[in-house]
């Protein structure tokens, strides 16, 4: 069965460190997300990808916070500096996409991030 | 107010029992909801979908109120294998973006 891939698995961070995280998602999926996940909580959308676009990027703290989907494909989320109020899961999902929706949010593992 | 509430619980039942989750949004204007189930430390992982008519899988029924802007789930003759966390998803706009809720935890017992 296809997964979402997700490295690295585990991160431990200083604070003001960057940080970058990779997803590849399932082939063929167009649609790729990055939620943020505190523990006790629901995850929640930082940003949505349509191929290389941009969907949705409102929750994304842009000051320190980036995200790109260069090729349509993988994508990396990066945070620069990071910050105590990161450490969270930082999860990948993808979904097909077109008319005919919604469509299944597949995820991957996450990455734990522990920033110290 | 957050988007999608739900009682984070835990709730604590022995096998073999039912057990009832509730969850409400605030927008009107969402168009799909589903439960998706998080095992400790892992990804969430979709249960299922709710429809206006409610819908029911195995031991799992899901039911949605417009009206009211509500959804729940039953889980009749709990098993062990059910302990997880329960998050209350909804769809608030066309465009597949997903709004979860806080999750609801259950433990069963032996």
């Amino acid at each position: 069965e296809a997964e979402v891939a997700q490295s690295p698995r585990y991160k431990i961070t200083e604070k003001s460190q960057a940080v970058a995280f990779w997803c590849d998602p399932i082939s063929g999926h167009a649609t790729l997300y990055w939620y943020r996940q505190i523990l006790g909580q629901g995850p929640e959308l930082l940003v949505q990808f349509q191929d290389e676009s941009v969907v949705d990027d409102s929750q994304l703290p842009k000051d320190r916070f980036s995200a790109e989907r260069l090729k349509g494909v993988d994508s990396t989320l990066k945070i620069q500096p990071a910050e105590l109020g990161d450490s969270a899961m930082y999860l990948c999902a993808s979904s097909l996409a077109g008319t005919g929706g919604p469509y299944e949010q597949y995820f991957g593992p996450g990455t734990r991030l522990t920033v110290t | 107010r957050k988007e999608v509430e739900q009682d984070p619980g835990p709730f604590n039942v022995p096998e073999g029992a039912t057990v009832a989750f509730n969850c409400t949004y605030s927008n009107s204007a969402s168009q799909s909801f589903f439960w998706y189930r998080q095992d400790c430390r892992k990804e969430p992982k979709l249960l299922m979908s709710v429809y206006s008519s409610g819908n029911e899988d195995g031991r799992f029924t899901a039911q949605l109120n417009r009206a009211s802007q509500y959804i729940s789930l039953l889980i009749r003759d709990s098993k062990l294998s059910d302990s997880a966390t329960y998050l209350c998803v909804v769809n608030r706009r066309a465009g597949n973006m997903l709004t979860f809720g806080g999750g609801t935890r259950l433990m069963v017992k032996p």
